[in-house]
């Protein structure tokens, strides 16, 4: 059965560095999106992806993170410098189209020391 | 705006007993609702959603939920708990006809006890 993939699964990173984290969605899917969880606390959408374009994004999304599908497999979160606060799990998922079921990878687990 | 309610953030149950997890949640236009559960170190996985057809709604591992417009819940029931069922259960809610970001609550740890 196809899944969401995402590298790396664990990542360390000093404050002010940026990162880069990696999704591949679904092959057939059109629409991409980034959530992150932080430790005890809930889900929290971060952008939507669609047509190379943001189709919506939070306030948490400000000008430190972008998202880029460079080719036609890989979406990626960057974060440019990172804050200590920026530590989570970060979820990558994706749906056939707008309003389908989101399939989400097994996440990528971001720590800024 | 849209946003999900979790009422409990542990539920315990022993093994065979009904599981009932509940979600209320509030949408300004018909909602799209769902229920995700994540095993631990693991992501999220869709056990059951509701679009607007059947409000009763089946999903897998045994699992199902009922939309309740008047009471604005969507809570999610299991009549028998197995010990595998043990995660995190998360109710999330969509807009139906505009923005597809999901909205989560903040998730319910369902342990379950010999």
């Amino acid at each position: 059965e196809p899944e969401v993939t995402q590298t790396p699964s664990h990542q360390v990173t000093q404050m002010g560095q940026e990162v880069i984290l990696r999704c591949v969605p679904i092959s057939n899917h059109l629409y991409f999106y980034w959530y992150r969880q932080i430790l005890g606390q809930k889900v929290e959408f971060l952008v939507s992806f669609y047509n190379n374009e943001i189709s919506e994004k939070s306030e948490i999304f400000d000008d430190q993170f972008s998202v880029e599908r460079p080719d036609g497999s890989n979406f990626t979160l960057k974060i440019r410098s990172t804050k200590l606060e920026d530590s989570a799990m970060y979820f990558c998922a994706s749906s056939v189209q707008r309003q389908e079921t989101q399939y989400f990878g097994p996440g990528t687990r971001l720590l800024v020391l | 705006a849209q946003s999900v309610t979790q009422l409990g953030s542990h539920v315990s149950v022993s093994e065979g007993a009904l599981v009932l997890l509940r979600c209320n949640y509030s949408s300004s236009v018909p909602p799209y609702l769902f229920w995700y559960v994540q095993y631990p170190n693991q992501g999220l996985q869709l056990l059951l959603k509701y679009t607007s057809a059947a409000t009763l709604v089946k999903g897998i591992n045994g699992f199902e939920a009922e939309f309740k417009k008047s009471e604005t819940s969507f809570h999610l029931t299991k009549p028998s708990a197995h010990m595998s069922d043990a995660a995190e259960y998360f109710c999330a809610v969509s807009e139906s006809g505009t923005a597809s970001k999901l909205t989560f609550g903040t998730g319910t740890r369902l342990q379950v006890t010999l």
